[in-house]
């Protein structure tokens, strides 16, 4: 079985300050992990996914997040945050077939 | 840039009564989802769509629910009888091919609200 958990359902950083928001998935076979953005009123946009090929994935907007195995972990991260990454963001794996199983999401508010 | 769209963005109904939720995917995509996210829980899984029939589905998706195709274009979702429990967030989804590894594109969401 495959799941995903989303340590922090809020998390506030100040302009320009380091983004990081956790993901720790379950998976039995080795897994697909993406991280999705929610901006109000639109659909799941991707921003990255990892595939079994390097473990530190660059996204779009400048997100990247790394694949640790032994912590079972897809922590994402930005070094500079800026106003218009305030959203919510889903982590999800999938492994076999094509469902998707998502984290519950982390809402990120960018203070100013 | 090619997107899903879901139409309407918000349907609020009766208890008992049917409803119906539209989606257009991405017009070369071959596979078509339903997600629900209820107010404050995850985002689940409810079925996927592959020519013209299921290819799998929760045990959310109960007979209650059904999916078509009605041509070439739309990919629907109708709940027959729908409850106070189905008010949730509902997402479509599209992605060109099978597998894993393949990135799901969603529509904005229909917020589905039963009175």
């Amino acid at each position: 079985a495959q799941s995903v958990t989303q340590l922090g359902s809020h998390v506030s950083v100040s302009e320009g300050a380091l983004v990081l928001l956790r993901c720790n998935y379950s998976s039995s076979v080795p897994p697909y992990l993406f991280w999705y953005v929610q901006y109000p009123n639109q659909g799941l946009q991707l921003l990255l996914k990892y595939t079994s090929a390097a473990t530190l994935v660059k996204g779009i907007n400048g997100f990247e997040a790394e694949f640790k195995k032994s912590e079972t972990s897809f922590h994402l991260t930005k070094p500079s945050a800026h106003m218009s990454d305030a959203a919510e963001y889903f982590c999800a794996v999938s492994s076999a077939g094509n469902q998707f199983y998502f984290g519950t999401g982390t809402s990120l508010t960018v203070i100013p | 840039e090619p997107e899903v769209t879901q139409t309407p963005s918000h349907q609020v109904t009766q208890m008992g009564q049917e409803v119906i939720l539209r989606c257009v995917p991405i017009s070369n995509h071959l596979y078509f989802y339903w997600y629900r996210q209820i107010l404050g829980q995850k985002v689940e899984f409810l079925v996927s769509f592959y020519n013209n029939e299921i290819s799998e589905k929760s045990e959310i998706f109960d007979d209650q629910f059904s999916v078509e195709r009605p041509d070439g274009s739309n990919f629907t979702l109708k709940i027959r009888s729908t409850k106070l429990e189905d008010s949730a967030m509902y997402f479509c989804a599209s992605s060109p091919g099978q597998g894993a590894y393949n990135e799901q594109f969603f529509g904005p969401g229909t917020r589905l609200t039963v009175l």
